[in-house]
């Protein structure tokens, strides 16, 4: 079991560019999530994927946000004409049921963004 | 819409003591999970210790337990003998239970800081 694991570890862009992030999940996760976490808080939910299809979206996950998930193994998540508000933490989390720990989500480490 | 609330932006503890987080949340949901997950500097949120609604028992995990307290809608946690490697950033986490909705619900979190 290798983790959660989201590349690039930090990224920084100028106001109006476009990133892209990815995740890979803990493999078998059938459900995945992204999260944003700007300093002093906590996580905030942005969207969820069971398999490939993109069940839930916050809405925080403006039009300028897209999140996919292909073949239902690792996600990207693309932010377009960036804004200095972008700059946050952006995490992965996945999650599968078991008779153990049902839907506990396993965190990445993040990509930090920071949006010049 | 459920609300996570940490009354403790920080805390500090001596190495070998106990320390206690508060958690209160609000929601109309009557079965759902409790967590806690830590954050150390820098480092990936990890799970501490989860809590079903249903079940009257509460959790433990080594040196961690919770005070779930359902009718109060308190989730507290405590840490007995302190290490160093337990300063971190300490999230308090709802999410309801059943199919359909998957996203957690985050508090501010309670900086710990372990004092040697």
């Amino acid at each position: 079991d290798t983790g959660v694991s989201q590349n690039p570890r930090h990224k920084i862009t100028k106001r109006g560019q476009n990133v892209t992030f990815r995740c890979d999940p803990i493999s078998e996760h059938n459900r995945l999530y992204w999260y944003r976490q700007t300093l002093g808080q906590g996580p905030e939910f942005l969207t969820y994927f069971q398999n490939e299809a993109q069940l839930e979206k916050s809405r925080l996950l403006s039009d300028r946000f897209s999140a996919e998930r292909p073949k239902g193994s690792f996600s990207t998540l693309e932010i377009q004409r960036t804004e200095q508000g972008d700059s946050a933490m952006y995490l992965c989390a996945s999650s599968t049921r078991d008779s153990h720990r049902p839907d506990t989500q396993y965190f990445g480490p993040g990509t930090r963004l920071t949006v010049l | 819409a459920q609300t996570v609330t940490q009354s403790q932006p920080e805390m500090s503890v001596q190495e070998a003591e106990t320390v206690t987080l508060s958690c209160t949340y609000d929601t109309s949901e009557s079965n759902y999970y409790l967590f806690w997950y830590k954050q150390p500097p820098s480092r990936q949120m990890i799970l501490v210790i989860r809590q079903e609604a249903y079940k009257q028992q509460n959790a433990t995990e080594n040196r961690f337990s919770v005070n779930f307290q359902k009718a109060a809608k308190s989730f507290s946690l405590k840490i007995s003998d302190s290490q160093l490697g337990d300063t971190a950033m300490y999230f308090c986490a709802f999410m309801k239970a059943g199919a359909g909705s998957y996203q957690l619900t985050f508090g501010k979190g309670t900086k710990l800081s372990v004092i040697p």
